[in-house]
């Protein structure tokens, strides 16, 4: 089955620890992007990428951190940097930039 | 930087009944996507609109976008508790990026 997958689940950290958000892809998509979605609120991009090797930051890459190496991977590091890192993040990824997007089931990261 | 409204906020109907809720954008849609999510879970693709006056359908569900490119509304026919769920408005910016409505929260009351 085609789809994005997120893990884990459910993330716990100490504050001042770094942490990685897992996203991957099988659906051969090229656009790859990672919101976070407070309480009550909307999504709010952080970083996207359209192709290997290349990503741009979105409205809130402060504290963030990605990395594209593989076109079906896009790995987002909360750094310590990041202020108020908890958080329901969830990532996405579509053929191109302006299509829809096809998200994944999310991680909810608490920090301690 | 461009902002999507969705009104109301939350909503409750009784099962069977209609209704609609709306998604305001402060300047021209490039793109119009309608998505529902289950709380706390990702996101699931409905419609997308692109031309002024378009109007899409599945199911009980119909998304038009208006002739200003301005404003798109989602309007459930015959609710269900299957319905229910947060529903959010996302579009494309003319600077590339991608934004996204606070969402509106669906209860359908059996």
């Amino acid at each position: 089955d085609g789809g994005i997958t997120q893990s884990p689940k459910y993330l716990f950290r100490k504050e001042g620890q770094n942490v990685t958000l897992s996203c991957e892809q099988n659906l051969n998509h090229d656009a790859m992007y990672w919101y976070r979605q407070d309480p009550g609120q909307g999504l709010r991009l952080i970083y996207y990428s359209q192709i290997v090797n290349d990503f741009q930051k979105g409205d809130i890459a402060e504290g963030y951190s990605v990395s594209r190496e593989k076109k079906e991977s896009f790995p987002l590091t909360v750094t310590s940097a990041q202020k108020n890192p908890t958080a329901f993040y969830l990532c996405a990824s579509s053929p191109l930039r302006g299509l829809e997007q096809f998200f994944g089931p999310g991680t909810r990261l608490t920090v301690l | 930087s461009q902002e999507l409204e969705q009104s109301p906020q939350s909503l409750i109907v009784q099962e069977g009944k209609n209704l609609t809720i709306n998604c305001t954008s402060s300047k021209t849609l490039y793109g119009l996507y309608w998505y529902k999510q289950k709380y706390g879970e990702g996101l699931i693709f409905l419609m997308m609109l692109q031309k002024g006056g378009e109007e899409k359908s599945h199911e009980k569900i119909t998304a038009k976008l208006d002739e200003k490119k301005q404003q798109s509304s989602l309007h459930i026919t015959a609710s269900q508790p299957s319905h229910a769920g947060i529903y959010l408005c996302g579009a494309d910016t003319n600077a590339g990026k991608s934004t996204f409505g606070d969402g509106t929260t669906l209860t359908v009351k059996p």
